[in-house]
């Protein structure tokens, strides 16, 4: 099973707002990331972690804030958005960070 | 995904192959990846090669990895209407100041397949 899910598949939210985004697998896999994909682009790594750490933050602005309360779940704290941070959020895991990755199938958020 | 490059669109019939070519620059990595993107969906891992290998064969994928040229392609067999999506090839690049690879992809193709 090379599952990862990620909720809410849709969220929508004014610049004021505060939400989460939720990803959870249950592979035993140590490794988790946040990308961001715009339409039509590659993915954009933000975040990573490995064995509950962050390891990696790709000069990500602080508005968006990780957090990775287990080895099973990554969880992506968002707070005063701009519109242009609508997009694909997308969600992998991996074994060890040095391994293949899996994907979620992304939230897509919408910034009024 | 400047450094990894895929044309932007290719057309097929169903029932021909297709081949998804993509040129990459890091002579280092250690893998590499096709994924494959429908719309609205997630990365759906299809296969991959180690940099030391010359072709892997996965029932209607054949990848080729011609390591001299750092040019992979990725056939499809039998094209359905089915694998009409984005494909995105990518490297994996260690050496991160954390610790751990980092996949930089492709600018991906357009499969369209057409009855």
């Amino acid at each position: 099973d090379t599952e990862v899910t990620q909720t809410p598949k849709h969220l929508v939210m004014g610049m004021t707002n505060k939400k989460s985004l939720k990803c959870e697998q249950h592979m035993g896999h140590r490794a988790m990331y946040w990308y961001k994909q715009k339409a039509k682009k590659p993915p954009e790594l933000m975040f990573v972690y490995s064995y509950e750490k962050l390891s990696i933050n790709e000069s990500v602005p602080s508005r968006f804030s990780p957090e990775c309360p287990n080895s099973s779940l990554l969880n992506l704290h968002l707070h005063a958005l701009q519109p242009e941070d609508s997009a694909l959020y997308l969600c992998a895991s991996s074994q060890e960070a040095t391994d293949t990755q899996y994907f979620g199938p992304g939230t897509r958020l919408t910034v009024l | 995904g400047e450094d990894v490059e895929q044309s932007l669109f290719l057309s097929v019939r169903e029932g021909d192959s297709s081949v998804i070519n993509c040129t990459y620059t890091d002579s280092s990595s250690t893998y590499l990846y096709w994924y494959k993107q429908e719309p609205g969906a997630g990365l759906q891992l299809l296969t991959y090669i180690f940099s030391n290998m010359d072709m892997k064969q996965d029932q209607r994928l054949t990848v080729l990895l011609n390591k001299k040229d750092k040019h992979l392609s990725l056939r499809i067999a039998d094209t359905q209407t089915g694998d009409s999506a984005i494909y995105f090839c990518a490297e994996s690049r260690g050496g991160l100041t954390g610790g751990g690879n980092k996949l930089t992809f492709g600018t991906g193709t357009q499969l369209k397949v057409e009855l």
